[in-house]
């Protein structure tokens, strides 16, 4: 099975810099990716990383250490709007042909003036 | 460009009456279908993908099924809904290699 451990909930003021930390266990690793939730909203696509290293758009990056098992989400320049839930997602193991992702249980960010 | 189409917004329905959610994409073919399920405060449980007309994988065996009559539509049912079945439920597609979903707005649904 598939398990992913995120932090429930996350603070930091505005124009500052918070990571989004995310391990994951897996029997078979195909990719990390990122979504963004606005209360009430749709979780929208953020970013993905199959490979080791930083990947960045814009104010947001992701990392990815696949030796590690362990990921995260950068947001620089924090503005208000940034205020959501994140959430990190894995793809399951590709040889039994499940073509889904697992989404861990998220992480609340509340930026503060 | 492609869209996805999710109706109705909100629902609310008496516990044992039948549920019938509707999902449609456009402007691709053949895309991965899935439904998934957010309860209050907490993370997305995957319940149904399908990969192509007919093929429905489950991943909850509870009482709700799926179907996908036409390439770019997915259908979750329900023949009597339970209390347990409230929560926000989304419809999603990808491309051939699903690590950037496009969900639907979603349907808020509360069986009282």
């Amino acid at each position: 099975g598939q398990s992913l451990e995120q932090p429930s909930e996350v603070t930091a003021v505005e124009g500052a810099i918070v990571q989004i930390n995310c391990t994951y266990q897996t029997s078979g690793f195909y990719g990390l990716s990122w979504y963004q939730q606005h209360d009430g909203g749709a979780p929208t696509f953020l970013s993905y990383n199959a490979l080791d290293g930083l990947e960045e758009t814009g104010r947001f990056s992701s990392f990815l250490s696949r030796s590690d098992s362990y990921g995260y989400l950068l947001l620089q320049e924090l503005q208000m709007k940034d205020s959501a839930s994140y959430f990190c997602a894995v793809r399951d193991q590709i040889y039994t042909g499940r073509r889904a992702l697992t989404f861990g249980s998220g992480t609340r960010l509340q930026v503060q003036p | 460009s492609q869209t996805i189409h999710q109706w109705p917004a909100t629902l609310v329905q008496p516990v044992g009456s039948p549920l019938s959610l509707e999902c449609t994409v456009e402007g691709t073919s053949n895309p991965n279908l899935y439904w998934y399920r957010q309860a209050a405060g907490r993370g997305l449980q995957l319940l149904f993908y399908s990969v192509g007309i007919g093929q429905i994988s489950s991943e909850v065996p509870q009482n709700l099924s799926a179907s996908r009559p036409q390439d770019r539509q997915f259908i979750l049912s329900s023949k009597k809904l339970l209390l347990s079945d409230s929560g926000f439920y989304l419809c999603a597609w990808s491309v051939t290699e699903p690590y950037g979903y496009t969900f639907g707005s979603g349907t808020r649904l509360t069986v009282v």
